[in-house]
């Protein structure tokens, strides 16, 4: 059975730094592309980045350009998210995924609050 | 990058009728949509998935169509059950993915 779960959410100051983890199990996790995708509370899904099996691709959206890295090791089954200069527009919950072969994330996981306030 | 516009943004149906969501992109997907649907509190759980390809295990009165830049989900014989939120998603290419702005399937 696939699972994907989520730690590191937590309150934290603006311009500070989270780092969030995915731990995945039920797969071989080296063949996926993973994705993290947010919500922010009352609003829709929003896609945050992509990463490639092996590390070498990695996609953001503009607004978190420059802040944010995902990062992955495949040794250890884990996703990662470091998220720095954080803002309040970046409170939301944030979800793990695993794509499909074609990239379409298929398993969610149940995702890790992150709330950005002074 | 590709823009989804998804309509309408609340749909208030009751059980047993026949439902239509609509998403149309900013440009050619060929067939890489997604639905999703979503209850409060709780993670997005895949239906349907290159357009038109039902998840296992999706009862089979969710069904979805398209291609280029203009797909549907549709619901026929709405069930209780399936009062919630519904997104489409693109993902056409690894660079960029992007989601519709969400339906909110209501109980009339």
């Amino acid at each position: 059975e696939v699972q994907l779960v989520e730690s590191g959410g937590d309150l934290v100051q603006p311009g500070g730094s989270l780092r969030l983890s995915c731990a995945a199990s039920g797969f071989t996790f080296s063949d996926y592309w993973m994705t993290w995708v947010r919500q922010a509370p009352g609003k829709g899904l929003e896609w945050v980045a992509n990463i490639k099996q092996d590390g070498s691709e990695k996609y953001y959206v503009d607004s978190v350009r420059g802040r944010f890295t995902i990062s992955r090791d495949n040794a250890k089954n884990s996703l990662y998210l470091q998220m720095n200069s954080l803002r309040a527009e970046d409170t939301a919950v944030y979800y793990c995924t695993r794509g499909d072969s074609s990239g379409c994330p298929q398993y969610w996981g149940q995702g890790t609050p992150v709330t950005v306030s002074s | 990058d590709i823009q989804m516009t998804q309509s309408p943004s609340t749909l208030s149906a009751s059980v047993g009728d026949r439902v239509t969501i609509t998403c149309r992109a900013s440009q050619s997907l060929n067939s890489w949509l997604a639905w999703y649907q979503q209850k409060p509190g709780k993670a997005p759980k895949l239906l349907i998935y290159k357009a038109s390809s039902l998840v296992s295990g999706v009862p089979s009165r969710f069904s979805g169509s398209g291609s280029g830049t203009e797909f549907t989900l549709t619901i026929s014989c709405l069930q209780p059950d399936d009062f919630a939120t519904y997104y489409c998603q693109q993902y056409n290419s690894y660079s960029s993915y992007t989601f519709g702005q969400g339906t909110k399937l209501e109980i009339k």
